[in-house]
């Protein structure tokens, strides 16, 4: 079956470094890959997404570039900030409606 | 407007209890989800949705039971919990069921069993 491999955390980071959070999939088909961002009592909100290969999705600074050679969606961003201090999670989806999760990947960023 | 609104925030009931969790969208999505999220854990597949007829249910036990009245509402009955169902309760809708279909989340239910 479907599944996703994100790297373990927690991750700490000082303001403005830069973040990378490896992500990688098994999948029959073609999915679409998303990132979402998850606040701490909160819902998930979606990040960013690519729906085929070599595309880049992108938002607040935020990037991932769907390989399928590698079978890799990696999250990267330039410059973090407080704010970005969240869960994210890599996440595939295939037709019929399901989604597959990674573990999560708790990101803190002290000033 | 991608917004799917969630009551009640939070729940508390015992286990006799029959209580309902709602979800809304007028996004006019035609596919609508329930999760089921544990602390520290990403979220789980429990129902799909697809045109308000049940697509996918994951094998959930039969004390919770869905119900689409129409396109936009999703409902998630209650009856009968275990403190082990203790969770935050995630609804999800998008547009279909094309892997492309983005989802988009509510802000949950944040349930606990006595």
């Amino acid at each position: 079956g479907d599944s996703v491999t994100q790297m373990e955390g927690p991750v700490t980071l000082s303001e403005e470094a830069f973040l990378t959070i490896n992500c990688t999939y098994t999948a029959t088909g073609y999915p679409s890959l998303f990132w979402y961002v998850q606040y701490p009592g909160e819902g998930l909100q979606l990040l960013l997404k690519a729906t085929k290969a070599d595309d880049k999705g992108s938002n607040k600074g935020f990037e991932a570039t769907y390989r399928k050679e590698t079978t890799s969606f990696h999250l990267e961003k330039g410059s973090v900030q407080v704010s970005d201090s969240a869960v994210y999670f890599c996440a595939l989806k295939g037709n019929a409606g399901k989604s597959t999760f990674g573990d999560g990947t708790t990101l803190t960023v002290k000033p | 407007d991608t917004e799917v609104t969630q009551t009640p925030k939070h729940l508390v009931m015992g286990m006799t209890n029959k209580k309902s969790l709602k979800c809304e969208q007028h996004m006019g999505h035609r596919a609508m989800y329930w999760y089921k999220q544990k602390a520290k854990k990403p979220p789980e597949l429990m129902f799909v949705y697809s045109y308000e007829k049940l697509s996918i249910n994951e094998s959930v036990p039969s004390r919770f039971s869905p119900e689409c009245p129409n396109s936009s509402l999703l409902n998630l009955h209650l009856h009968a919990l275990q403190p082990e169902d203790s969770a935050l309760y995630l609804c999800a809708s998008s547009r279909g069921l094309a892997d492309t279909d983005t989802q988009y989340f509510g802000p949950g239910t944040r349930l606990t069993v006595l």
